[in-house]
C-alpha cells in the first residue's frame, strides 16, 4: 500500500524558515517524481515544486522560485522542502504528492498525503 | 503557462441526480486532463485520468469526456458519499502543473 507521511509543519514567524519532511513506503521511491502541492486556507491546490528520480531536476513554481528548495533521498524514501523567506500568503495545508510516471498517468498526481499545516504570522 | 477554468464554483443537487462539473483549458491539452475528489478535512485524490479514464477503485458513476477544449466530469446517481470539492488538473504541458478552481458539489 502506498503511504505518503509529511512531518514538519507548524507556526513560523515571517522571514524565517522551515524545512518539511515526507515519509514514503510501499512503493520504489527513486521510480517517481515527486512533488509538494499546497492549499491555502478554503482555498484551491496550487502546485509548489517537482524533483526528478535522482534529484538532478528540480521545477518550482514562480510563487516559490528562489526562496523554496525541493530535495530528496532516495536511500531514505523521503522527500523534502525547504521553506525559506516565509510568507504570510505561504500559508497553506502542503501535501507531499507522488506523480504518475508512465502511460496516461504520466504527469498527474496518483497518490498524496495527509498533508501538514504551515502558518506563517508574527 | 496553460489555464484551466472550472464552473461553477459550487452547486447543489440531491441524492440520486445527476451533475456536470466543466473545466475550460486556454490551449488544447490533447486529452491530458485528471480530475481529484477532495472530501471535507481529507487530501486530494485521483479519479479520472486522460479525460476519461478512470482509476482503479473509482464508482462508474463518475465518467469524464471532452470537447475540443472543454472537459467535464459527470456523476451520475449521487451518494452522500459524493459531497466534496472537485478539481481538475492538465497533465500536458508542464511545468507548471496548473489546476482548476475547484467545485464544490454539497448534496441537498
Amino acid at each position: 500500500e502506498v503511504q505518503l507521511v509529511e512531518s514538519g509543519g507548524g507556526l513560523v514567524q515571517p522571514g524565517r524558515s522551515m524545512k518539511l519532511s515526507c515519509a514514503a513506503s510501499g512503493f520504489t521511491f527513486s521510480d517517481y517524481y515527486m512533488a509538494w502541492v499546497r492549499q491555502a486556507p478554503k482555498k484551491g491546490l496550487e502546485w509548489v515544486a517537482s524533483i526528478s528520480y535522482e534529484g538532478s531536476s528540480t521545477y518550482y513554481g514562480d510563487s516559490v522560485k528562489g526562496r523554496f528548495t525541493i530535495s530528496r533521498d532516495n536511500a531514505k524514501s523521503t522527500l523534502y522542502l525547504q521553506m525559506n523567506s516565509l510568507r504570510s500568503e505561504d500559508t497553506a495545508t502542503y501535501y507531499c504528492a507522488r506523480q504518475g510516471n508512465y502511460g496516461g498517468y504520466r504527469g498527474t498526481f496518483d497518490y498524496w498525503g495527509q498533508g501538514v499545516m504551515v502558518t506563517v504570522s508574527s | 503557462d496553460i489555464q484551466m477554468t472550472q464552473s461553477p464554483a459550487s452547486l447543489s443537487a440531491s441524492l440520486g441526480e445527476t451533475v456536470t462539473i466543466e473545466c475550460l483549458a486556454s490551449e488544447d491539452i490533447y486529452s491530458n486532463l485528471a480530475w481529484y475528489q477532495q472530501k471535507p478535512g481529507k487530501s486530494p485524490q485521483l479519479l479520472i485520468y486522460d479525460a476519461s479514464s478512470l482509476q482503479d477503485g473509482v464508482p462508474s458513476r463518475f465518467s469524464g469526456s471532452e470537447s475540443g477544449t472543454q472537459y467535464s466530469l459527470e456523476i451520475n446517481s449521487l451518494q452522500s458519499e459524493d459531497a466534496a470539492t472537485y478539481f481538475c488538473q492538465q497533465h500536458h504541458d508542464y511545468p507548471p502543473w496548473t489546476f482548476g478552481g475547484g467545485t464544490k458539489l454539497e448534496l441537498k
